[in-house]
Protein backbone atom coordinates (compact mmCIF):
# COMPACT_ATOMS: atom_id res chain seq x y z
CA UNK A 1 0.00 0.00 0.00
CA UNK A 2 1.78 3.48 -1.23
CA UNK A 3 -0.89 5.80 0.85
CA UNK A 4 -1.81 7.19 -2.10
CA UNK A 5 -5.44 7.15 -2.84
CA UNK A 6 -7.25 7.72 -5.92
CA UNK A 7 -11.26 7.69 -6.34
CA UNK A 8 -12.93 6.57 -8.34
CA UNK A 9 -11.48 3.56 -9.57
CA UNK A 10 -13.31 2.77 -12.49
CA UNK A 11 -15.11 5.57 -14.51
CA UNK A 12 -17.27 5.41 -17.84
CA UNK A 13 -19.00 8.14 -19.38
CA UNK A 14 -19.70 9.59 -22.77
CA UNK A 15 -18.20 11.79 -25.26
CA UNK A 16 -18.38 15.54 -24.57
CA UNK A 17 -18.98 14.89 -20.78
CA UNK A 18 -16.15 16.03 -17.61
CA UNK A 19 -14.93 14.13 -14.89
CA UNK A 20 -13.38 14.86 -11.51
CA UNK A 21 -10.89 12.21 -10.38
CA UNK A 22 -9.52 12.96 -6.88
CA UNK A 23 -6.32 11.71 -5.02
CA UNK A 24 -5.70 12.12 -1.35
CA UNK A 25 -1.56 12.30 -1.18
CA UNK A 26 0.63 10.32 1.44
CA UNK A 27 0.67 11.25 4.65
CA UNK A 28 3.18 14.00 4.90
CA UNK A 29 3.64 14.50 1.24
CA UNK A 30 3.21 18.25 -0.23
CA UNK A 31 3.92 17.01 -3.53
CA UNK A 32 1.21 15.84 -6.39
CA UNK A 33 1.86 14.60 -9.55
CA UNK A 34 -0.49 13.72 -12.15
CA UNK A 35 -0.23 11.09 -15.29
CA UNK A 36 -1.37 9.24 -18.15
CA UNK A 37 -0.77 6.37 -18.70
CA UNK A 38 -2.35 4.43 -22.50
CA UNK A 39 -1.37 1.80 -24.21
CA UNK A 40 0.38 3.23 -27.30
CA UNK A 41 1.77 6.52 -25.27
CA UNK A 42 2.91 5.20 -22.00
CA UNK A 43 3.44 6.96 -18.77
CA UNK A 44 3.02 10.82 -19.76
CA UNK A 45 2.92 13.82 -17.04
CA UNK A 46 0.59 15.60 -17.04
CA UNK A 47 1.21 18.29 -14.32
CA UNK A 48 2.77 18.83 -10.84
CA UNK A 49 1.25 20.61 -7.45
CA UNK A 50 3.67 21.64 -4.37
CA UNK A 51 2.34 22.75 -1.87
CA UNK A 52 -1.08 24.36 -3.09
CA UNK A 53 0.74 25.73 -6.36
CA UNK A 54 1.66 24.51 -9.77
CA UNK A 55 5.25 24.00 -10.06
CA UNK A 56 5.42 22.21 -13.62
CA UNK A 57 3.51 21.32 -16.47
CA UNK A 58 4.00 18.31 -18.99
CA UNK A 59 1.52 17.38 -22.17
CA UNK A 60 -1.16 18.32 -20.42
CA UNK A 61 -4.81 19.02 -22.78
CA UNK A 62 -5.88 22.78 -22.62
CA UNK A 63 -9.31 20.64 -21.34
CA UNK A 64 -7.44 19.29 -18.65
CA UNK A 65 -6.98 21.19 -15.35
CA UNK A 66 -6.19 20.38 -11.64
CA UNK A 67 -5.51 21.86 -8.13
CA UNK A 68 -4.38 21.04 -5.22
CA UNK A 69 -6.41 22.14 -2.17
CA UNK A 70 -5.30 23.29 1.29
CA UNK A 71 -5.22 19.88 2.62
CA UNK A 72 -2.99 18.59 -0.40
CA UNK A 73 -5.59 16.67 -1.68
CA UNK A 74 -6.15 17.46 -5.56
CA UNK A 75 -8.06 16.96 -8.34
CA UNK A 76 -8.15 16.63 -12.27
CA UNK A 77 -10.55 17.73 -14.28
CA UNK A 78 -11.24 16.59 -17.46
CA UNK A 79 -13.83 18.27 -20.02
CA UNK A 80 -15.44 18.00 -23.57
CA UNK A 81 -13.93 14.31 -23.24
CA UNK A 82 -13.08 12.79 -26.55
CA UNK A 83 -12.73 8.80 -27.11
CA UNK A 84 -8.77 9.15 -26.87
CA UNK A 85 -8.73 10.25 -23.38
CA UNK A 86 -9.95 6.46 -22.14
CA UNK A 87 -6.40 5.36 -20.49
CA UNK A 88 -5.41 5.09 -16.67
CA UNK A 89 -4.82 8.16 -14.94
CA UNK A 90 -2.27 8.18 -11.82
CA UNK A 91 -1.51 10.59 -9.25
CA UNK A 92 1.91 10.31 -7.24
CA UNK A 93 3.23 12.02 -4.52
CA UNK A 94 6.58 13.13 -2.78
CA UNK A 95 7.88 14.79 0.06
CA UNK A 96 9.40 17.35 -1.71
CA UNK A 97 9.34 19.19 -5.16
CA UNK A 98 12.35 17.86 -6.72
CA UNK A 99 14.03 14.37 -6.90
CA UNK A 100 12.45 12.80 -4.38
CA UNK A 101 10.72 9.46 -5.05
CA UNK A 102 7.12 9.24 -6.11
CA UNK A 103 4.51 7.35 -4.55
CA UNK A 104 1.92 5.82 -6.54
CA UNK A 105 -1.92 5.11 -6.41
CA UNK A 106 -3.31 2.78 -7.88
CA UNK A 107 -5.02 4.33 -10.90
CA UNK A 108 -8.43 5.94 -12.31
CA UNK A 109 -9.49 3.85 -15.36
CA UNK A 110 -11.57 5.91 -17.37
CA UNK A 111 -13.21 4.54 -20.36
CA UNK A 112 -15.04 7.13 -22.51
CA UNK A 113 -17.94 5.23 -25.03
CA UNK B 1 13.21 18.03 -24.23
CA UNK B 2 14.46 15.07 -22.33
CA UNK B 3 13.48 11.48 -23.58
CA UNK B 4 14.25 7.98 -21.89
CA UNK B 5 14.69 5.30 -24.18
CA UNK B 6 14.56 1.35 -22.37
CA UNK B 7 15.61 -1.84 -24.27
CA UNK B 8 14.62 -4.75 -25.33
CA UNK B 9 10.66 -3.37 -25.07
CA UNK B 10 9.64 -6.59 -24.03
CA UNK B 11 11.65 -9.71 -22.70
CA UNK B 12 10.62 -13.21 -21.96
CA UNK B 13 12.75 -15.61 -20.23
CA UNK B 14 12.60 -19.10 -18.31
CA UNK B 15 12.81 -18.89 -14.19
CA UNK B 16 16.45 -19.04 -13.50
CA UNK B 17 17.83 -16.75 -15.94
CA UNK B 18 19.65 -14.01 -15.91
CA UNK B 19 18.62 -9.82 -17.22
CA UNK B 20 19.17 -6.91 -17.89
CA UNK B 21 17.38 -3.95 -19.21
CA UNK B 22 18.92 -0.60 -20.24
CA UNK B 23 17.34 2.81 -19.76
CA UNK B 24 19.88 5.68 -21.96
CA UNK B 25 19.43 9.12 -22.67
CA UNK B 26 21.23 11.68 -24.47
CA UNK B 27 20.98 14.32 -21.63
CA UNK B 28 21.77 14.25 -18.09
CA UNK B 29 19.43 13.83 -15.32
CA UNK B 30 20.02 14.76 -11.57
CA UNK B 31 18.40 11.56 -10.44
CA UNK B 32 17.42 8.24 -12.13
CA UNK B 33 14.86 6.10 -10.85
CA UNK B 34 13.25 2.38 -11.23
CA UNK B 35 9.99 1.13 -11.01
CA UNK B 36 7.95 -2.04 -11.69
CA UNK B 37 4.46 -2.04 -12.32
CA UNK B 38 1.88 -4.57 -12.11
CA UNK B 39 -1.08 -4.72 -14.40
CA UNK B 40 -3.73 -2.96 -12.76
CA UNK B 41 -1.30 -0.99 -10.45
CA UNK B 42 0.66 2.07 -10.32
CA UNK B 43 4.03 1.83 -10.27
CA UNK B 44 6.07 0.97 -7.45
CA UNK B 45 9.43 2.38 -6.58
CA UNK B 46 12.18 0.20 -6.50
CA UNK B 47 15.53 1.93 -6.01
CA UNK B 48 16.80 6.26 -6.93
CA UNK B 49 20.76 6.44 -8.14
CA UNK B 50 21.79 9.89 -7.61
CA UNK B 51 25.64 9.43 -8.19
CA UNK B 52 27.24 8.58 -11.46
CA UNK B 53 28.83 5.61 -11.39
CA UNK B 54 26.64 4.60 -8.01
CA UNK B 55 25.68 0.69 -7.98
CA UNK B 56 22.82 -0.29 -5.89
CA UNK B 57 22.16 -3.84 -4.80
CA UNK B 58 18.14 -4.72 -3.84
CA UNK B 59 18.33 -8.72 -3.18
CA UNK B 60 18.48 -10.51 -6.68
CA UNK B 61 18.30 -6.68 -8.67
CA UNK B 62 21.50 -4.38 -9.32
CA UNK B 63 21.10 -1.30 -10.51
CA UNK B 64 23.74 0.94 -11.92
CA UNK B 65 24.01 4.54 -12.83
CA UNK B 66 26.14 5.65 -15.41
CA UNK B 67 29.18 7.61 -15.12
CA UNK B 68 27.47 10.47 -16.87
CA UNK B 69 24.31 9.88 -15.37
CA UNK B 70 22.69 9.75 -18.88
CA UNK B 71 21.99 6.36 -18.56
CA UNK B 72 21.05 3.18 -16.41
CA UNK B 73 21.30 -0.25 -16.11
CA UNK B 74 18.86 -3.21 -14.03
CA UNK B 75 20.48 -6.07 -13.97
CA UNK B 76 18.36 -9.75 -11.99
CA UNK B 77 19.98 -12.74 -10.83
CA UNK B 78 18.48 -16.01 -11.10
CA UNK B 79 14.86 -14.21 -12.41
CA UNK B 80 11.52 -15.55 -10.77
CA UNK B 81 7.65 -15.75 -12.15
CA UNK B 82 7.55 -13.02 -9.24
CA UNK B 83 9.60 -10.64 -11.45
CA UNK B 84 7.22 -10.23 -14.42
CA UNK B 85 6.03 -6.69 -14.69
CA UNK B 86 6.59 -3.47 -16.74
CA UNK B 87 10.09 -1.94 -15.46
CA UNK B 88 10.23 1.46 -15.92
CA UNK B 89 13.02 4.14 -15.84
CA UNK B 90 12.30 7.75 -14.95
CA UNK B 91 14.00 10.59 -14.58
CA UNK B 92 14.34 14.70 -13.63
CA UNK B 93 16.44 17.50 -14.35
CA UNK B 94 18.24 19.58 -11.86
CA UNK B 95 15.18 21.13 -10.76
CA UNK B 96 12.79 18.22 -10.42
CA UNK B 97 10.63 19.10 -13.35
CA UNK B 98 9.35 17.33 -15.66
CA UNK B 99 9.63 13.77 -14.53
CA UNK B 100 10.75 12.00 -17.62
CA UNK B 101 9.42 8.12 -18.19
CA UNK B 102 11.06 5.79 -20.51
CA UNK B 103 8.43 3.47 -22.46
CA UNK B 104 9.54 0.60 -20.33
CA UNK B 105 10.48 -2.87 -20.29
CA UNK B 106 7.99 -5.40 -20.26
CA UNK B 107 9.32 -8.55 -18.50
CA UNK B 108 7.51 -12.12 -18.64
CA UNK B 109 9.30 -14.98 -16.19
CA UNK B 110 8.12 -18.22 -16.99
CA UNK B 111 7.86 -20.87 -14.44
Amino acid sequence: DSGVTQTPKHLITATGQRVTLRCSPRSGDLSVYWYQQSLDQGLQFLIQYYNGEERAKGNILERFSAQQFPDLHSELNLSSLELGDSALYFCASASEYSNQPQHFGDGTRLSIL
Amino acid sequence: TQLLEQSPQFLSIQEGENLTVYCNSSSVFSSLQWYRQEPGEGPVLLVTVVTGGEVKKLKRLTFQFGDARKDSSLHITAAQPGDTGLYLCAGSNNYGQNFVFGPGTRLSVLP
